[in-house]
C-alpha cells in the first residue's frame, strides 16, 4: 500500500539521550517534511528537503538534524533529547515537481516524550 | 509576521451545517489548504483553494477571497464522523506551509 510509515509508533526517551525517528515513502515524492505538533499550536516545520541530497531548516529546527540519501528515506535526528522535545512528530512529503500539486501526505506519527 | 487564526473549538448539531472560518496573513501566498485531523490520527488533505471562489467537493466546500485573506470550510449533513479537528494551512512564497491551530469540531446527536 502506497503511503508514508513512520519508527516507532511511539518512545519514552531519558533526557540526553540520542534518538532517530525513521520516515520512508514509497510514492516516489520529491519533498519531505519533518513537523512537530504541540497542543494549542499549529505544525510547526522543523526540517525539510526538496529533493534527494538537499535539507533545509525550518521555524524549530534547533536540537533535531535531518538527512535525505535518497528519494524514499527522511530521518530526524535528536542528538541530546531534552524535555521540551516531548511531542508527536509527524512526516510529510509531497510531489513538488508537478504545477499545483503541492499537497502533503502525512505518516501516521510518532509520539515522543523526553524524561 | 505569519499569522493563521481560526476558532479553538466549535459545536455543531447532526445533520446541519457549520462553516469554520480561517483568516490568514503570510510572506506571499501559494494557495490555502484545509487538512481533518481525528484524535491521534495524522492530518488528511481535504482541499486547496488558490483562486478566488468557491470549491465543492461532496458534503464539503471550500471558500477563498485572496483579497481578505479569508477562507472557510463548509461542512453539511454533518456526521458524527465529522467530528474532529480541522486544519486551515497558507502556504508561502516559499512554498512552506504556515498551520493554524486547528478548529476542534464536536458534533452533537
Amino acid at each position: 500500500i502506497a503511503g508514508i510509515t513512520q519508527a516507532p509508533t511511539s518512545q519514552i526517551l531519558a533526557a540526553g539521550r540520542r534518538m532517530t525517528l525513521r520516515c520512508t515513502q514509497d510514492m516516489r515524492h520529491n519533498a519531505m517534511y519533518w513537523y512537530r505538533q504541540d497542543l494549542g499550536l499549529g505544525l510547526r516545520l522543523i526540517h525539510y528537503s526538496n529533493t534527494a541530497g538537499t535539507t533545509g531548516k525550518g521555524e524549530v529546527p534547533d536540537g533535531y538534524s535531518v538527512s535525505r540519501a535518497n528519494t524514499d528515506d527522511f530521518p530526524l535526528t535528536l542528538a541530546s533529547a531534552v524535555p521540551s522535545q516531548t511531542s508527536v512528530y509527524f512526516c510529510a512529503s509531497s510531489d513538488s515537481s508537478l504545477a499545483g500539486a503541492d499537497t502533503q501526505y502525512f505518516g501516521p506519527g510518532t509520539r515522543l516524550t523526553v524524561l | 509576521g505569519q499569522n493563521i487564526d481560526q476558532p479553538t473549538e466549535m459545536t455543531a448539531t447532526e445533520g446541519a451545517i457549520v462553516q469554520i472560518n480561517c483568516t490568514y496573513q503570510t510572506s506571499g501566498f501559494n494557495g490555502l489548504f484545509w487538512y481533518q485531523q481525528h484524535a491521534g490520527e495524522a492530518p488528511t488533505f481535504l482541499s486547496y483553494n488558490v483562486l478566488d471562489g468557491l470549491e465543492e467537493k461532496g458534503r464539503f466546500s471550500s471558500f477563498l477571497s485572496r483579497s481578505k485573506g479569508y477562507s472557510y470550510l463548509l461542512l453539511k449533513e454533518l456526521q458524527m464522523k465529522d467530528s474532529a479537528s480541522y486544519l486551515c494551512a497558507s502556504m508561502d512564497s516559499n512554498y512552506q506551509l504556515i498551520w493554524g491551530a486547528g478548529t476542534k469540531l464536536i458534533i452533537k446527536p
